[in-house]
């Protein structure tokens, strides 16, 4: 059962682009939670997903951030027009429906802005 | 979620046992504890979750106090790939998103 899969491991854009960062949830998992980590900083919670449905979205920066996840395919966290300030960890994480279980997380995208 | 308090560093001796606290006085009936590692700057690891009874899986054991206002993580013969930060998380079962504090940076040293 592979795990939570992310893609791309690495990415690169240049002030004013977009980043697409993608996220394909466990097996079974229904749920999709994005986190962003800062250099030196701690992990921060951004949004919680459900197939088609934004269920928190508390964490999400106001402007240019969105986030998907459709029926079919991955999760997507979009970025529009990147600053310096975007250059960060990001942690996708997923789990199964039910109520307190664990959650588990994908290696991350690591997004430099040039 | 309730609040939790971590020493911010621990150094532990190669092959033995690491023990790491966790306070959490505010905790009520329905939070369950949670421990989190991250090693590097790769990807959070789940290691092990509880309510109030004490719960052992292959990477660690969890004590809970019988109040539940504390508990304690312990690897019983850590290793020096057990150097991380290791976070102690309460949440209810609203949802599983996860409220990550600064956690304990344990040192495993040979």
């Amino acid at each position: 059962n592979a795990g939570v899969m992310q893609n791309p491991r690495h990415l690169v854009r240049r002030r004013g682009q977009e980043a697409r960062l993608r996220c394909s949830p466990m097996k079974g998992h229904s749920h999709v939670y994005w986190y962003r980590q800062l250099p030196e900083e701690g992990l921060k919670f951004m949004v919680y997903l459900q197939k088609e449905n934004i269920i928190d979205e508390s964490g999400m920066p106001k402007e240019r951030f969105s986030a998907e996840f459709p029926k079919e395919g991955p999760s997507i966290l979009r970025i529009q027009q990147v600053v310096r300030g975007d250059s960060a960890a990001y942690f996708c994480a997923s789990s199964r429906l039910e109520a307190n279980t664990e959650a588990f997380f994908g290696q991350g995208t690591r997004l430099t802005v040039v | 979620d309730a609040k939790t308090t971590q020493p911010p560093s621990m150094d532990c001796a190669e092959g033995r046992a690491a023990n790491l606290p966790c306070n959490h006085s505010t905790i009520s009936g329905n939070e369950y504890v949670y421990w989190y590692r991250q090693i590097h700057s790769q990807g959070p690891q789940y290691i092990i979750h509880g309510l109030k009874n004490n719960e052992t899986n292959e990477m660690a054991s969890l004590i809970i106090t019988e109040d539940r206002k504390s508990s304690t993580l312990i690897l019983p013969h850590a290793t020096l790939r057990d150097t991380a930060v290791y976070y102690c998380i309460v949440k209810s079962g609203a949802g599983n998103m996860l409220t990550f504090g600064g956690g304990t940076r344990l040192m495993v040293k040979p």
